[in-house]
């Protein structure tokens, strides 16, 4: 099993412009969860979904997009960069919800100028 | 809405010495309880975790914590921390009723000095 996976590692963006971070795991995961790691503040929950076709709210939501049409994928979407959005995104899955462990990906390292 | 407070941002030690870590949580309903690590470069692995029975759980390299609910506490221990144990760890909370949604705290980097 590959677990979980991102793409793209690192990405640098202009303000204004819009792109999607790839995430996929191959566990059969039904929950899957995006958070932003910021220095200071930990790892901050910004969307997440329980299945396919649900997602939800997390705790830093605005500014991002999610869709989940697979158990596998859950792309994040920023639709328009901006410099506070500077950050390393890390996508997580857990067979469980939030109840049991959740296995991440190693991250993706953007910055927006 | 349930918090993580982790008080000690950075903990530098020496080889050999004994490692705590504090992390309290706030909610008032049943948790599950968890240590997870960052070694650098690296992504989130799980520690440990507290889901109920002992209070006392072990996890990973010589890890173990305690959860006190009276404190609403779930400290990191380890009694000999070594060099390769430099990471960030964080300790994370999960309301047992609410299925969705994971709190983590700030982090706390701990450098292990050879």
């Amino acid at each position: 099993n590959a677990g979980v996976t991102q793409t793209p590692k690192f990405q640098v963006l202009k303000t204004g412009q819009s792109m999607t971070l790839q995430c996929a795991q191959d566990m059969n995961h039904e929950y899957m969860s995006w958070y932003r790691q910021d220095p200071g503040m930990g790892l901050r929950l910004i969307h997440y979904s329980v299945g396919a076709g649900i997602t939800d709210q997390g705790e830093v939501p605005n500014g991002y997009n999610v869709s989940r049409s697979t158990t596998e994928d859950f792309p994040l979407r920023l639709l328009s960069a901006a410099p506070s959005q500077t950050s390393v995104y890390f996508c997580a899955s857990s067979y469980g919800g939030g109840l049991r462990e959740q296995y991440f990906g190693p991250g993706t390292r953007l910055t927006v100028t | 809405a349930q918090s993580v407070s982790q008080h000690n941002h950075h903990v530098i030690l020496s080889e050999a010495a004994s490692l705590e870590l504090g992390c309290n949580y706030s909610y008032g309903g049943t948790v599950n309880l968890f240590w997870y690590v960052q070694y650098p470069g690296q992504h989130l692995q799980l520690l440990l975790k507290y889901f109920s029975g002992d209070p006392l759980v072990k996890g990973i390299k010589g890890f173990e914590a305690e959860f006190i609910k009276s404190k609403f506490s779930f400290n990191l221990r380890k009694p000999s921390v070594q060099w390769s144990d430099t990471a960030e760890y964080f300790c994370a909370v999960n309301d047992s009723g609410g299925y969705q949604k994971v709190t983590f705290g700030t982090g706390t980097k701990l450098q292990v000095i050879p």
